[in-house]
């Protein structure tokens, strides 16, 4: 069964600080995808990494992929309170999407 | 373009009864696809459709059910509800539906008592 794996499970950092979120996933995927949820919410397509070595870039968010070690991070720049959600990852594969855990992210000024 | 959307946002019910969601997709997009998610198990797949037929179903009991219209709408349905389906419901819709961004609507909140 694929398993997409993140890390850390919670992460509470400063504002300004910079941190990065870390999606490994267990198939031979060359595609990615980045949401984001905040709470009580629905969730918001961030990124889509169509290849190795791909990164894609928004405002303080910036997202990776490694094909070969599997493994896709989310880099986040001088957090500010905004940015305050949780992260998922997920890979798909025969017409289902396959989440990570999630990343519950808390900005703190 | 208007998102996707669906009803109704909040629903209670006791345990025993049945629910149906609805699910509405973005103009154009003929994939639906459904998740349950729950605080402890995160987010799991339940059913995609395209084009009124089922392509995948998830590790779920049979009591999970859905169907997608000619228009492309989709409902999802729980008979004999449990306790334990008290979840929000997610839809989210694409295109194709294989290899593609999914945009997700609001959600069902369903509480069962």
């Amino acid at each position: 069964e694929l398993k997409v794996e993140q890390n850390p499970l919670f992460l509470s950092m400063q504002e300004g600080k910079n941190y990065t979120i870390y999606c490994n996933y267990s198939t031979t995927s060359d595609r990615l995808y980045w949401y984001r949820q905040d709470p009580g919410k629905s969730l918001e397509s961030l990124f889509v990494l169509l290849s190795n070595g791909a990164v894609k870039q928004e405002g303080r968010l910036m997202a990776s992929l490694d094909t070969k070690a599997r493994l896709s991070t989310l880099h986040i720049t001088a957090a500010v309170h905004d940015l305050s959600a949780t992260y998922f990852c997920a890979v798909d594969m025969d017409y289902q999407f396959y989440f990570g855990t999630g990343t519950s992210l808390t900005v703190i000024p | 373009k208007a998102g996707v959307t669906q009803t109704p946002r909040y629903l209670i019910k006791t345990r025993g009864q049945q629910v149906t969601l609805s699910c509405s997709p973005i103009s154009g997009h003929r994939s639906v696809s459904w998740y349950q998610q729950t605080p402890g198990q995160g987010l799991q797949f339940l059913f995609e459709y395209f084009s009124e037929t089922q392509r995948n179903k998830g590790n779920f009991p049979g009591r999970f059910s859905g169907r997608q219209f000619s228009n492309s709408r989709s409902e999802m349905n729980v008979s004999t509800l449990e306790l334990g389906d008290s979840a929000l419901y997610l839809c989210a819709s694409s295109f194709g539906g294989a290899r593609e961004t999914q945009y997700f609507g609001p959600g069902t909140r369903l509480l069962v008592l």
